[in-house]
């Protein structure tokens, strides 16, 4: 069964923590991405991963650091620099070459700092 | 102007209503156009994708693109209380192929 797994589902921390989400995709997808989702914000793209070993900043990077050092992985941390992490994150994947670069997405982590 | 730009609702219809949800958008370098199903509490599914101007219809769901007025709509027909749930827009252009989401449009079927 292919698909997306985010764990947690829900996480809480103390402020000043860095707590590390999990994302794994077997869809043997090239590209993968989180996101971060706010009531009434949208989806807004923190950083995404086209390779192994290779990432770049999203739009709101600042307090997040990734790695992906398997195609399949591509854990978050939010770390204690991050002023405003309580929100719902969501990981996503695509594949490359695609015509359409849809992408499809994990259940989610809501976490709470406080 | 935003990029894209999405009602964000709240939208309450009876149960059989047919629905029109929309988008616009500003750059025209968007090519592919997407909606994504979220119902509470849980990640965003892919409903349809499209990427020329015109209809694509699936089952109670039809996504229309305008690319000269670039406005983007998703209709449903005979809409049912499982409907109920956030649709997002989402757009792709040129060499990057990373979405630009709309905000979300809330939609509640009542039975």
């Amino acid at each position: 069964d292919g698909g997306i797994t985010q764990s947690p589902k829900y996480l809480f921390r103390k402020e000043g923590q860095n707590v590390t989400l999990s994302c794994e995709q077997n869809l043997n997808h090239d590209a993968m991405y989180w996101y971060r989702q706010d009531p009434g914000q949208g989806l807004r793209l923190i950083y995404y991963s086209q390779i192994v070993n290779d990432f770049q900043k999203g739009d709101i990077a600042e307090g997040y650091s990734v790695s992906r050092e398997k195609k399949e992985s591509f854990p978050l941390t939010v770390t204690s620099a991050q002023k405003n992490p309580t929100a719902f994150y969501l990981c996503a994947s695509s594949q490359i070459v695609s015509v359409t670069y849809e992408q499809y997405f994990g259940p989610g982590t809501r976490l709470t700092v406080t | 102007q935003k990029e894209v730009e999405q009602d964000p609702g709240p939208l309450s219809v009876p149960e059989g209503a047919i629905v029109s949800l929309n988008c616009t958008y500003s750059n025209s370098a968007f090519q592919y156009f997407m909606w994504y199903r979220q119902y509470s509490r849980k990640g965003p599914e892919l409903l349809m994708y499209t990427y020329s101007s015109g209809n694509k219809e699936d089952g109670r769901f039809t996504a229309q693109v305008d690319k000269s007025s670039k406005y983007i709509s998703l209709f449903i027909r005979d809409s049912q209380p499982s409907d109920s749930a956030t649709y997002l827009c989402a757009l792709v252009g040129g060499s990057n192929y990373k979405l630009t989401f709309g905000k979300g449009t809330l939609l509640t079927v009542n039975p």
